[in-house]
């Protein structure tokens, strides 16, 4: 079955770019009519849907977020990636990958998650 | 943005007992053309993802437990877990898709009395 993994460095220091990348692996993040986005969650906290990426390459962004993020998709890889700009400690949290359930916009499947840490 | 509300924030309820998760939104997330809610509720475990259990505010996800149902309409919805099993303990979050930014619930963590 399709599954999803995160992977990155869990610590970047503040002002710097944060990256990561979800790899899709039991089946092609091209097929199917799939949205994959991108959620995170501060510890103790609640969760922030920060964008998804469709098949095609169309993004969309959470407005809070949009200036300084960026979702793109390497169907080479079967991957896709996360860049957060200009990180503050706000920005640490746990980071998932997760996807829609094709054409219907509940998230059916989830990586099991990143921490990424913000600080010097 | 759709604010989710959620109410309790926490509530702890004996084993066997009947646990109620209430969820509001700031607007309707019923669509006119399908007269569906676009309402899903997800349970959380400690250190795991969430796990999605209901979408459409009252259908059931492929093998989750049918003590798990959901229900309402429009801005307000329900979770209840009929017969709370240890395994529940968690926290529940409500997520509507009806609009980006997707957005959820600020959780409601449930415990065993």
């Amino acid at each position: 079955q399709v599954q999803l993994q995160e992977s990155g460095p869990g610590l970047v220091k503040p002002s710097q770019t944060l990256s990561l990348t979800c790899t899709v692996s039991g089946g092609s993040i091209s097929s199917g009519s799939y949205y994959w986005s991108w959620i995170r969650q501060p510890a103790g906290k609640g969760l922030e849907w920060i964008g998804r990426i469709y098949t095609s390459g169309s993004t969309d962004y959470n407005p809070s977020l949009k200036s300084r993020v960026t979702i793109s998709l390497d169907t080479s890889k079967n991957q896709f990636s996360l860049k957060l700009s200009s990180v503050t400690a706000a920005d640490t949290a746990v980071y998932y990958c997760a996807r829609d359930a094709g054409g219907w916009w509940y998230f059916d499947l989830w990586g099991r998650g990143t921490l990424v840490t913000v600080s010097s | 943005d759709i604010v989710m509300t959620q109410s309790p924030d926490s509530l702890a309820v004996s084993l066997g007992e009947r646990a109620t998760i209430n969820c509001k939104s700031s607007q309707s997330v019923s669509h006119s053309s399908n007269n569906k809610n676009y309402l899903a509720w997800y349970q959380q475990k400690p250190g795991q993802p969430p796990k999605l259990l209901i979408y459409w505010a009252s259908t059931r996800e492929s093998g989750v437990p049918d003590r798990f149902s959901g229900s309402g309409s429009g801005t307000d919805f329900t979770l209840t877990i009929s017969s709370l099993q240890a395994e529940d303990v968690a926290v529940y979050y409500c997520q509507q898709y009806y609009t980006t930014p997707f957005t959820f619930g600020p959780g409601t963590k449930v415990d065993i009395k």
